[in-house]
């Protein structure tokens, strides 16, 4: 089976610097994956992790350890417009499971 | 618009009623995945198809609750003898077998059962 552990929030001023964590258990380990989900609309792809590493996608950035089970969503120079939950999650093998979700507010 | 079509959008049900969703996914997409997602929590899986073939379903569902994929394109989702507790956002994704991880999701069924 598979699980993964989100903070379930984090509060931040715009213009600053965030992380969001994940750590997982899985049976078998296919890579990371990271969606934003405003409220009242679908999960949105941001990144795919699936070889150790820093990813990065213009404001956003994933890094995956694969020996410590553990990743993080990096949000750079914050904008109101990031207010939203995050989650990551991993294709195992057949199915694709999510965490439970980050909620991330930015403050002005 | 080729995105992941959800329909209906929104349904309220009595409780004892059978609903049923349909769900298009990209037409190049050969995977295709039901979710259910509550207030607050992560989209919680329910079953996989690969092509018309369900490779997988979610022990959670109880048989009540049935998936097909008839030809290996749309899905549909049946829920008979509604409960409260199926109260949630039906969500539908698709993806590309080999890809990038990505699922591509539909902007969901939203149930209320009453």
């Amino acid at each position: 089976g598979q699980s993964l552990e989100q903070p379930s929030e984090v509060t931040a001023v715009e213009g600053a610097i965030v992380q969001i964590n994940c750590t997982y258990q899985t049976s078998g380990f296919y890579g990371l994956s990271w969606y934003q989900q405003h409220d009242g609309g679908a999960p949105t792809f941001l990144s795919y992790n699936a070889l150790d590493g820093l990813e990065e996608t213009g404001r956003f950035s994933s890094f995956l350890s694969r020996s410590d089970s553990y990743g993080y969503l990096l949000l750079q120079e914050l904008q109101m417009k990031d207010s939203a939950s995050y989650f990551c999650a991993s294709p195992g093998g057949q199915n694709f499971v999510f965490g439970p979700g980050t909620r991330l507010s930015v403050l002005p | 618009d080729t995105g992941v079509s959800q329909n209906p959008r929104h349904k309220i049900t009595k409780r004892g009623q059978n609903v049923t969703f349909r769900c298009d996914p990209i037409s190049e997409h050969n995977r295709l995945y039901w979710y259910r997602q509550t207030l607050g929590q992560g989209p919680e899986f329910l079953t996989y198809f690969q092509n018309e073939a369900q490779l997988e379903k979610s022990r959670l569902l109880s048989d009540r609750f049935s998936a097909e994929r008839p030809k290996g394109s749309f899905s549909t989702l049946e829920i008979q003898r509604t409960e409260q507790g199926d109260s949630a956002m039906y969500l539908c994704a698709s993806s590309l077998d080999p890809g990038p991880g990505e699922l591509f999701f539909g902007e969901g069924s939203r149930l209320t059962v009453l």
